[in-house]
């Protein structure tokens, strides 16, 4: 069964530096997400990305976050400079008729 | 927006009974509502859907249940199994926002031997 995947697995990284985190969406799926939950707190819609560009994000998706799919496979979310608040559980999602989305299991962001 | 909440963040239920989740969300634009099970260290795993033209649907053990006019849903997981042991989150959404998913809090299930 196809399923999206994602890594790292887990990153750590120091306040202001960049971290880029990878997604591989499921390989007919047109729409695509990403989600972001802290620990012990609810998932968090961050952006949603189709045809090449974003069509909707979120209030917390300010500059420092930037989306891109580089190529026809990967989805990936970078942000610029980290900070200690950006410590969460990443999920990437993605869906073919933008309703059912499938999710990955997630990168482990810890900025120290 | 959207604000979806679980009635109870936990619940402990006795291996072969039935469980029922419940949840409510804010938004009456909200159209699509999707249930998912998260077990300890991954992703949100798709359980069922619903649209808001149906009131019901089943599923391979799981029925979930759309009252519009209280804005409540509910997942009912029957023969709860001790694989059913995780966290439940619902989830809503509408077109015209490209179905962006608001989760509420999840129920945290235990299954009891």
């Amino acid at each position: 069964e196809p399923e999206v995947t994602q890594t790292p697995s887990h990153q750590v990284t120091q306040m202001g530096q960049e971290v880029i985190l990878r997604c591989v969406p499921i390989s007919n799926h047109l729409y695509f997400y990403w989600y972001r939950q802290i620990l012990g707190q609810k998932v968090e819609f961050l952006v949603s990305f189709y045809n090449n560009e974003i069509s909707e994000k979120s209030e917390i998706f300010d500059d420092q976050f930037s989306v891109e799919r580089p190529d026809g496979s990967n989805f990936t979310l970078k942000i610029r400079s980290t900070k200690l608040e950006d410590s969460a559980m990443y999920f990437c999602a993605s869906s073919a008729l933008q309703e059912t989305q499938y999710f990955g299991p997630g990168t482990r962001l810890l900025v120290l | 927006g959207e604000s979806v909440g679980l009635h109870l963040p936990t619940l402990s239920v006795q291996e072969g009974d039935n469980s029922i989740i419940n949840c409510a969300y804010s938004n009456s634009a909200s159209d699509y509502f999707i249930w998912y099970k998260q077990e300890s260290g991954k992703g949100p795993q798709f359980i069922i859907d619903i649209r808001s033209n149906m009131d019901k649907r089943q599923g391979q053990r799981v029925t979930v249940l759309l009252n519009k006019t209280v804005k409540h849903l509910s997942l009912q997981i029957a023969a709860t199994q001790p694989g059913d042991s995780a966290v439940y989150f619902c989830a809503a959404g509408y077109r015209s926002n490209d179905y962006k998913l608001s989760f509420g809090a999840g129920t945290t299930v235990t299954v009891r031997a």
